[in-house]
């Protein structure tokens, strides 16, 4: 099993800075098969990267991904009070498909 | 637009079972894999099944493999989940979730909103 580590658990910050998030995989994961989701309290996950680096539909270009192999990494350029969240990364190069622990970012 | 609504969530003693539903509109539901995803209370998310497009194969994380079926009705646009002999440690918030691939569609582009699964004596 493919083990998705991510840091660091919580991120506080304000709105407008900048968040770096890291996600790193025990083993490789290419480019092609790691995604990020973001997910609001009570609320389903909603994807928001995918390919590493791939913004899904309707994402703002605030948020930028990139990596490949095992160590990947997602920028949100200037925090919007809506990007407060939880983020999440998966990997589905190799079943079981595996979530990273998730990192928080919250207001400061 | 697409929609997955989940239903058949509640409470259930260890032991007993649930069947979860996820009826699915506003896009092919045959031609796409589904998957459940599961996410314990304050916890992060947790893949539980997937089920390729066609329903002809079905892959289980192994602390279900046994003890869940995943299985659809292309007929019916519609995801279910079999949970037998459910422990404490299965209470949970379970999502089913839209695939963008046929076969596997590991990644997941819609989510429906979740269902609640409380198992407790």
């Amino acid at each position: 099993e493919i083990v998705l580590t991510q840091s660091p658990g919580t991120l506080s910050l304000s709105p407008g800075e900048r968040a770096t998030l890291s996600c790193r995989a025990s083993q490789s994961v290419g480019s092609d098969y790691l995604a990020w989701y973001q997910q609001k309290p009570g609320q389903a996950p909603r994807l928001l990267i995918y390919g590493a680096s791939s913004r899904a539909t309707g994402i703002p270009d605030r948020f930028s991904g990139s990596g490949s192999g095992t160590d990947f990494t997602v920028t949100i350029s200037r925090l919007e009070p809506e990007d407060f969240a939880v983020y999440y990364c998966q990997q589905h190069v190799d079943l079981p498909w595996t979530f990273g622990q998730g990192t928080k970012v919250e207001i400061k | 637009e697409v929609q997955l609504l989940e239903s058949g969530g509640g409470s259930v003693q260890p032991g007993g079972s649930l069947r979860l539903s996820c009826a699915a509109s506003g896009f092919t539901f045959s031609s796409y894999a589904m998957t459940w995803v599961r996410q314990a209370p304050g916890q992060g998310l947790e893949w539980v099944s997937l089920i390729s497009h066609s329903g002809e194969n079905t892959y289980y994380a192994d602390f279900v493999k046994g003890r869940f079926t995943i299985s659809r009705d292309n007929s019916r646009d519609t995801l279910y989940l079999q949970m037998n002999n459910l422990s404490a440690e299965d209470t949970a918030v379970y999502y089913c979730a839209k695939g963008t691939g046929g076969n596997y569609g590991g990644r997941f582009d819609y989510w429906g909103q979740g269902t609640l699964v409380t198992v407790s004596s």
